[in-house]
């Protein structure tokens, strides 16, 4: 167990859709990261939030958006959906000390958009 | 073009025999992470390298970063089922966070 929570596990949506993923970090983590993997793409980074504020930003689509709230908990916003966003989305979290980027994954969200 | 390349992309070996497996770039990278992830759960983090020629071992496995802090290898002495999984390697680029596409390693029993 990673410490890293998300939820829902699975979900089931139709496309134009739009969904929320929820992720909360381990305790003490600042830092949320938000990735898509897909069967034929691997692990692609989206999005990352240190402490409330964006910091960097991956392969992020303008249907997606991404917020962490005070208490540091995340949330993934997927609309417009498309069959194609169909994919495993998970969660990491991480202290971010130094250079060092050691991140603690989440179970995640299998999202199937029929 | 991918920042981290991994090689090879697909290994099925018996159990006991030895592998490497490779993580190449043409950045240099302050540390690199290597995780094992399972089908349909998320990576598990099982090392950071940070100095340029380190070398660190985690039971079977030893891990080795270039001196140029480029590349990095993962050594696995006599696999176990297991050992099976997809292996990442990771790092940080101009700040982003970037995965390899990985290895996926089957040990046969």
């Amino acid at each position: 167990d990673s410490g890293v929570t998300q939820t829902p596990k699975h979900l089931i949506t139709a496309t134009g859709q739009r969904v929320t993923l929820r992720c909360s970090p381990r305790s003490g983590d600042l830092s949320v990261y938000w990735y898509q993997q897909s069967l034929d793409q691997g692990l692609q980074f989206l999005i990352q939030y240190y402490n409330g504020e964006e910091r960097a930003k991956g392969n992020i689509l303008e249907r997606f958006s991404a917020q962490q709230f005070p208490d540091l908990h995340s949330e993934l916003n997927l609309s417009s959906l498309e069959l194609g966003d169909s994919a495993l989305y998970f969660c990491a979290s991480s202290v971010e000390s130094g250079g060092v980027n050691e991140q603690f994954f989440g179970p995640g969200t299998r999202l199937t958009v029929l | 073009t991918q920042l981290l390349e991994q090689s090879p992309q697909f290994l099925s070996i018996q159990e006991g025999e030895n592998l490497t497996v490779y993580c190449n770039s043409s950045s240099v990278f302050s540390s690199l992470q290597w995780y094992r992830q399972e089908p349909g759960e998320g990576p598990v983090l099982l090392v950071t390298v940070v100095t340029g020629g380190e070398v660190k071992k985690l039971k079977r496995l030893t891990f080795q970063f270039g001196d140029a802090r480029k590349d990095s290898s993962l050594h696995i002495t006599a696999a176990q089922p297991g050992d099976t999984g997809l292996y990442l390697c990771a790092g940080k680029d101009a700040g982003k966070s970037t995965f390899g596409d990985g290895t996926t390693l089957t040990v046969k029993p």
